[in-house]
């Protein structure tokens, strides 16, 4: 594909619902990026994968966030039960490896009622 | 920890006229990117310009240019004949360079909010 896709691009839930946010990378991008942006906000990070394997998590805020790319391309962001304060735009983004650049797709809005 | 400070919540320009916008990071790193970031209301955040901090030349891309002072750690954005297509979040990222290891995360401001005014 041209760039970064993200699928849903807006997603409402019920309070305590799950949800799965997708990504499909740039095709070759072997790095990959989840973040969180919240209203106002600039994003924050939230986890890293090289190729299949996830390097660091250490902005997931809790554990009801989990992140995988079994494959080593798309990937997957779960939210179990999730609560109001879950409502943000999750974005992805990709990278060639050690190559400085990340490259956005357009975010999932997810709006938690 | 490297934190990035946008001071400007909002800017205005006039159409043709120039704007600067300003940004300071804190790191005790020597090795690391910086990067201008644009998010229009489309949220796709598309990248404007990167600056290497061991280059001391500017980074310029077309009307697009830095001023980059590492011993201020200051990194601000000029950009030149402002056009409509310009009004846009603009977002100041900067990455560590540590080599192989990582960490390869962007940390970002909060952003300024371009207006450019007809």
């Amino acid at each position: 594909g041209a760039g970064v896709s993200q699928s849903p691009r807006y997603k409402v839930a019920k309070r305590g619902q799950d949800v799965a946010l997708r990504c499909d990378p740039i095709s070759g991008h072997v790095s990959l990026f989840w973040y969180q942006q919240a209203l106002g906000q600039g994003p924050e990070f939230l986890t890293y994968f090289q190729n299949e394997a996830q390097l660091d998590k250490s902005g997931l805020p809790s554990d009801r966030f989990f992140a995988e790319r079994p494959e080593g391309s798309v990937s997957t962001l779960k939210i179990q039960r999730t609560q109001q304060e879950d409502s943000a735009v999750y974005l992805c983004a990709s990278s060639l490896a050690l190559f400085p650049e990340q490259y956005f797709g357009p975010g999932t809005r997810l709006t938690v009622t | 920890a490297q934190t990035v400070t946008q001071s400007q919540p909002e800017m205005s320009v006039q159409e043709a006229e120039t704007v600067t916008l300003s940004c300071t990071y804190d790191t005790s790193e020597s090795d690391y990117y910086l990067f201008w970031y644009k998010q229009p209301p489309s949220r796709q955040m598309i990248l404007v310009i990167r600056q290497e901090a061991y280059k001391q030349q500017n980074a310029t891309e077309n009307r697009f240019s830095v001023n980059f002072q590492k011993a201020a750690k200051s990194f601000s954005l000029k950009i030149s004949d402002s056009q409509l297509g310009d009004a846009a979040m603009y977002f100041c990222a900067y990455r560590s360079g540590q080599g192989d290891s990582g960490p390869y995360k962007y940390i970002f401001g909060t952003g300024t909010r371009l207006k450019v005014l007809a």
